[in-house]
């Protein structure tokens, strides 16, 4: 049973185009975040979103945008993609009022050329 | 900055309990012990979670001692699917959550 959806499990972009990446999740949770992972990285947050029409920026947002129209949905979009975004984007979900345990996607990988 | 240390990698036969610890000796009252896992190219996996007592499911134990400063998850009969990063972390309410390296398992036959 999918509980966290990512639209794209692979993805091959050139660079200057804008990218969406979109992730739904079932359980009604608040929070939602999207990250990057990166080989000796490890998970760097990008964006962050605790309600509906709610966003915050991680530790990563340049070059990022997000939208959370409903509560369902949380959308990564990259204004226009660069090589060194090429990255395994991961999205979340957290239950807020319930020991606050995270459910992940099971990520995109994103190839800029 | 990650608020759990783990030992980078640890190798186990299979068959046998693989042990992976992990110190987060600045946890706080509120703040829960998850365990997940990823196998590569995938999304992290939930393995199990707990406050203060030792849990256990169809997957994993975890031992939590009584400081709550560390903890240890307990894959009690390792198979080679196991191989995976597995990462510890605290979480609490409205925690941007921060992963560490994680620990890479390797199970050999």
């Amino acid at each position: 049973d999918v509980k966290v959806t990512q639209s794209s499990r692979y993805l091959v972009k050139r660079t200057g185009e804008k990218v969406f990446l979109e992730c739904v999740q079932d359980m009604d949770h608040e929070n939602m975040f999207w990250y990057r992972q990166d080989p000796g990285l490890g998970l760097r947050l990008i964006y962050f979103s605790y309600d509906v029409k709610m966003k915050e920026k991680g530790d990563i947002p340049e070059g990022y945008s997000v939208s959370r129209e409903k509560k369902e949905r949380f959308s990564l979009i990259l204004e226009s993609a660069s090589t060194n975004q090429t990255s395994m984007y991961l999205c979340a979900s957290q239950d807020r009022d319930r020991m606050y345990g995270y459910t992940f996607g099971s990520g995109t990988r994103l190839t800029v050329v | 900055d990650a608020k759990t240390t783990q030992p980078t990698s640890m190798d186990c036969a299979e068959g046998r309990a693989a042990n992976l610890p992990c110190n987060h000796s600045t946890i706080s009252g509120n703040e829960y012990v998850y365990w997940y896992r990823q196998i590569h190219s995938q999304g992290p996996q939930y393995i199990i979670h707990g406050l203060k007592n030792n849990e256990t499911n169809e997957m994993a134990s975890l031992i939590i001692t009584e400081d709550r400063k560390s903890s240890t998850l307990i894959l009690p009969h390792a198979t080679l699917r196991d191989t995976a990063v597995y990462y510890c972390i605290v979480i609490s309410r409205d925690y941007k959550l921060s992963f560490g390296a994680g620990t890479t398992v390797t199970v050999r036959a």
